[in-house]
Order: C-alpha cells, then structure tokens, then sequence
C-alpha cells in the first residue's frame, strides 16, 4: 500500500522568508500524482500545487513550488516570500493516476507557523 | 467559481443516532468521495462513488456507513448508529480528472 511521510510535525518561518516543508512517499507506481494541500484554522482543505509524476519539471503556483525526486520518491513544497496567512497545517497526498484507486492518501500533516 | 458545498457545518447527535452529512458537489464532476480527518490527526479516506455506486472504500467503511446520490445534485454519507469515535470532521471532496476539490467539512460530535 502507499504510504505519504511528512517527517516535520511543526516548522515555523519569519515573514517574506523561505521555507520548505519535507515529504517522501512509497509506491510501485510509475504514473502518479502528488499534491499540497493547505488546511487553515477553519478546516477548508484548499489544494495549493500539484505534480505529475511523469513530468520532469517542478510545478510552480506564484510563490510555491516544489522539489519533485522521483528517484528518492520525495516531494519537498517550498513557500517563498512566506506571508502571515500562510500560517496553516500542510498535507501532502499521493493519487493514482492510472485506473485502480482514485483515492487521495495524505501524510500526517506539518504545521507552519509563520512570525511576523 | 463553482465549489463543493456541504451542510451542515457542524451536527451534535447523541450515541447510537443516525446522521446523514449532505455534499453538493461541482456540477460537471462525475467521482465523489468521503473523507474523515479525526482532531489532531491526518485525512483518512472513508469512500469512493462514481457511476451511482461505490468503486472503493476503507476498512473505516463498515455497515454502518452508506453512501447515496439521490438526485442530480446531492451526495450524502449516512451513518446509522453513531459511536463517539466517528466525533471527526468529514470531508466530501469531487473531481472530473486530476484534482480533488474539497467541501468545508462538517464537524460531527457524537456525545
């Protein structure tokens, strides 16, 4: 079965700095897709970027982007320009891409406190 | 832009009642699916629904859970005889290919 790690339980940040948020995951896959999603105090899950597996290049969405090896089977998210509301519990998940489950498995979450 | 709705936002029931969560989800998805995040711990998939009827589900799916689309709009989990550890919040979510869009959640508490 697949199974998401997200090794950092808590990481925090200074406003308009950087910081990268750690996932690995473990499938036989070869075609897959990975994702962030953001949870904020109200409990919306709200997607932030996503990646397929069979594309080599690193999505990027405005000041998040992310670090895909899919060798090491690891997905890092990095915020740039980190901003107040950025402040929120970050899951990474791991879909299937083709046929078989559609279903999304998550990690544990890291939740990022950002300082002003 | 079009989003995945949920009522209600928060339910209060006491042990051994039956709920029923209500998702509406974006109008040109065709899978649906249940999540459950318990306070404190990671998202954890209940269920999966495409072409009326369920394609996948968790162990947490037992029998007393179900799933129903009634109508063009509506999708709903019930369950029937609620315990104090289905006390989670409840994600509905939809997609028509890639991503999964999520509702806002409804908040069970089972006393």
């Amino acid at each position: 079965a697949q199974t998401v790690t997200q090794s950092q339980p808590e990481m925090s940040v200074q406003e308009a700095e950087t910081v990268t948020l750690s996932c690995t995951y473990d499938t036989s896959e070869s075609d897959y897709y990975l994702f962030w999603y953001k949870q904020p105090p109200s409990r919306q899950m709200i997607l932030v970027i996503r990646q397929e597996a069979y594309k080599q290049q690193n999505a990027t969405e405005n000041r998040f982007s992310v670090n895909f090896q899919k060798a090491a089977k690891s997905f890092s998210l990095k915020i740039s320009d980190s901003q107040l509301g950025d402040a929120a519990m970050y899951f990474c998940a791991y879909r299937e891409a083709q046929g078989g489950s559609e279903k999304l498995v998550f990690g544990k979450g890291t939740k990022l406190t950002v300082n002003p | 832009e079009p989003e995945v709705t949920q009522t209600p936002s928060h339910q209060v029931t006491q042990m051994g009642q039956e709920v029923i969560l209500r998702c509406v989800p974006i109008s040109n998805h065709l899978y649906f699916y249940w999540y459950r995040q318990i306070l404190g711990q990671k998202v954890e998939f209940l269920v999966s629904f495409y072409n009326n009827e369920i394609s996948e589900k968790s162990e947490i799916f037992d029998d007393q859970f179900s799933v129903e689309r009634p109508d063009g709009s509506n999708f709903t989990l019930k369950i029937r005889s609620t315990k104090l550890e289905d006390s989670a919040m409840y994600f509905c979510a939809s997609t028509r290919r890639k991503e999964q869009f999520f509702g806002p959640g409804t908040r069970l508490t089972v006393l």
